[in-house]
């Protein structure tokens, strides 16, 4: 089943410009989670954030929660051609002792020089 | 790609034949994870393991088969059994899965199966 819906689904930008991505996701959660994905290699984590947090921020990357909205979004400044990946939104639930990560479909980005 | 290695990195099979793809880890993680990953569908999970000799079905475990005898080891089945096994696999380790507030997953680089 699909928690994180990533939109849009492709991001093509010049080099130097800011890339926005978004995610929602349907029921509660208590993180939420950007990964990158370099074309045929596995997933890299970028940054966490949580349901009691509102906003993060790790170099280039920023990171918005908005739980009323069950939204997220990942704003990547000052692109660089070297930024050119899929982006995954994760959602963590838990369920009693355990926690599931579920992932979104992913936005392809590709940053022109 | 962290402290985690899968092999081989492509592979080949053909039909109606098993075939055992490896993931070990040196992180000193307790959870791993299996996923599968199709064009277009994203991550799909397999099967997890939270701690040694412990391992639960994901969400498509149908036609896989994983064992956890050691910490660092998580290797996946895939039988004859499953019906479209070509595909992206990936394997993930985390400090945890049960409990732990900050569970971001650690991946592998990931085994390309194609079956002839």
């Amino acid at each position: 089943s699909q928690q994180g819906e990533e939109d849009p689904q492709a991001l093509s930008i010049q080099e130097g410009e800011n890339a926005t991505m978004n995610c929602s996701y349907k029921t509660s959660i208590n993180n939420l989670q950007w990964y990158r994905q370099n074309s045929g290699r596995g997933l890299v984590h970028l940054i966490l954030i949580r349901s009691n947090e509102r906003e993060k921020h790790s170099g280039r990357l920023r990171v918005t929660l908005d739980t009323s909205k069950k939204s997220s979004s990942l704003l990547i400044t000052a692109s660089r051609a070297a930024d050119t990946a899929s982006y995954f939104c994760a959602t963590t639930t838990f369920t009693g002792a355990n926690s599931k990560l579920t992932f979104g479909k992913g936005i392809t980005l590709s940053v022109r020089p | 790609d962290g402290g985690i290695t899968q092999s081989p990195k492509y592979l080949f099979r053909k039909e109606g034949q098993n075939v055992t793809l490896s993931c070990e880890q040196n992180l000193n993680h307790d959870a791993m994870y299996w996923y599968r990953q199709d064009p277009g569908q994203g991550l799909r999970l397999i099967y997890y393991s939270q701690i040694v000799n412990d391992f639960q079905k994901g969400d498509i475990a149908e036609g896989y088969s994983v064992s956890r005898e050691k910490k660092e080891s998580f290797p996946l089945t895939v039988t004859s059994a499953q019906k479209n096994p070509t595909a992206f696999y990936l394997c993930a380790s985390s400090i945890g899965a049960g409990g732990i507030r900050r569970n971001e997953q650690f991946f592998g680089p990931g085994t390309r199966l194609t079956v002839l």
